[in-house]
């Protein structure tokens, strides 16, 4: 079972435009990951907010995170044709690293 | 720093007959996981190794799934007899310790059973 429910299940913008991706989850977590997957390839971490944490940046992206709706937003600023992928939320919880995914939002960067 | 290794990279069966992965982590990485990924979907675990023992396969359909990690480094996930259903994408990841955050992916084994 999937943990994680990204919302939109797809995203089409044009380059330069900021895209916005959100995560919900249903148990309590110890942190709350986000991959990127290209097409045909394996998963990237690209960032990882615990959950006593409620904003954390990385270059372009930004992450937030509220424990209290148990849910957490991904946004790529300044989009590139680069970022089209598929992106993933992932829940770890108390104990050992496992990750539950969710099913990912699609992301289409047009030039 | 190489990354995960996986081979082959698409396989295609007819159902009934046998498969199988072969998976290397990066070098040092103690935790080695087996995930399934379904189509639009995001990866399931399947098996986590730590070393040589597996210690979550609770997702492993034991009647036709088996996995080893001999000397706790390379892995085989294997599939016998494969079903239709087991097309998918079977992912390997590893990180360096059990309690380590992030995972480091393979680029996946596409298999399509006919």
């Amino acid at each position: 079972s999937q943990q994680g429910e990204e919302d939109p299940q797809a995203l089409s913008i044009q380059e330069g435009e900021n895209a916005t991706m959100n995560c919900s989850y249903k148990t309590s977590i110890n942190n709350l990951q986000w991959y990127r997957q290209n097409s045909g390839r394996g998963l990237v971490h690209l960032i990882l907010i615990r959950s006593n944490e409620r904003e954390k940046h990385s270059g372009r992206l930004r992450v937030t995170l509220d424990t209290s709706k148990k849910s957490s937003s991904l946004l790529i600023t300044a989009s590139r044709a680069a970022d089209t992928a598929s992106y993933f939320c992932a829940t770890s919880g108390r104990g050992y690293n496992k990750l539950i995914f969710g099913a990912g939002t699609r992301l289409a960067v047009h030039p | 720093e190489a990354g995960v290794v996986q081979s082959p990279r698409y396989k295609i069966i007819e159902k009934k007959q046998p498969v199988a992965f072969w998976c290397n982590p990066i070098s040092g990485h103690n935790t080695l996981y087996w995930y399934l990924q379904n189509l639009g979907q995001g990866p399931e675990l399947l098996i986590r190794y730590e070393n040589e023992e597996a210690v979550d396969d609770s997702q492993l359909p034991k009647d036709r799934f088996s996995a080893e990690r001999l000397k706790g480094v390379d892995s085989t996930l294997k599939i016998q007899p494969a079903e239709l259903g087991d097309s998918a994408v079977y992912l390997c990841a590893s990180s360096p310790l059990r309690d380590y955050n992030e995972q480091f992916f393979g680029p996946g084994t596409r298999l399509t059973v006919l």
